[in-house]
């Protein structure tokens, strides 16, 4: 099985701030099947980035995702107060598997 | 517009049996793989099983195998997750997501509102 390790587990930042989110996978896994989602208290998970780095329709552009062998970066280039939430990277290549999540939350 | 709607929350003792479902409408429900997430009180998501609604073929997460029964009914565009026997441990929120594909990616772009379940005695 593909385990998806996230980190860290929680991020502390101030809005404006640039938050990167790492996920690391156990195997090379295939691009095209990483996906990150946001997930928001008492809501369901929301598609931000898909193919590792395609943002889903009506994202806005501070959100970017990126790849470097196993490693998968989110980065959100200026936290809005709606960004505090919790981020989830999957794969759907091999079976599924989620990664254990991020927490953004406000400093 | 493409929606996902799941019946509403449930409490059940443990031992009891239990259909849920997810309700798809606005695209052509048996082209797309539906798959069912649990998310366990404040905790991450885990993916349980995979159905396609045209002819039913069904993944299991091993973790789920045996556990629960992922099923469709494709003449009423609805996906269902049972169990046959509940556990207090089965408490949690239950998602059914869409997957779709495009320009070779994969992704869930659609889900459901979540389905509650309550096991307790």
């Amino acid at each position: 099985e593909i385990v998806l390790t996230q980190s860290p587990g929680t991020l502390s930042l101030s809005p404006g701030e640039r938050a990167t989110l790492s996920c690391r996978a156990s195997q090379s896994i295939s691009s095209a099947y990483l996906a990150w989602y946001q997930q928001k208290p008492g809501q369901a998970p929301r598609l931000l980035i898909y193919g590792a780095s395609s943002r889903a329709t009506g994202i806005p552009d501070r959100f970017s995702g990126s790849v470097s062998g196993t490693d998968f970066t989110l980065t959100i280039s200026r936290l809005e107060p709606e960004d505090f939430a919790v981020y989830y990277c999957q794969q759907s290549g091999t079976s599924w598997t989620f990664g254990q999540g991020t927490k953004v939350e406000i400093k | 517009e493409v929606q996902l709607v799941q019946s509403g929350a449930e409490v059940k003792k443990p031992g009891d049996s239990l259909k849920i479902s997810c309700k798809g409408s606005g695209y052509s429900f048996t082209s797309n793989w539906i798959a069912w997430v649990r998310q366990m009180p404040g905790k991450g998501l885990e993916w349980m099983g995979i159905i396609y609604p045209g002819d039913s073929d069904t993944t299991y997460s091993p973790s789920f195998q045996g556990q629960v029964t992922i099923s469709a009914d494709k003449s009423i565009s609805t996906a269902y997750l049972q169990w046959g026997s509940l556990k207090a441990s089965d408490t949690a929120m239950y998602y059914c997501a869409r997957r779709d594909c495009s320009g070779g990616s994969c992704y869930s772009d659609y889900w459901g509102q979540g389905t509650l379940v309550t096991v307790s005695s």
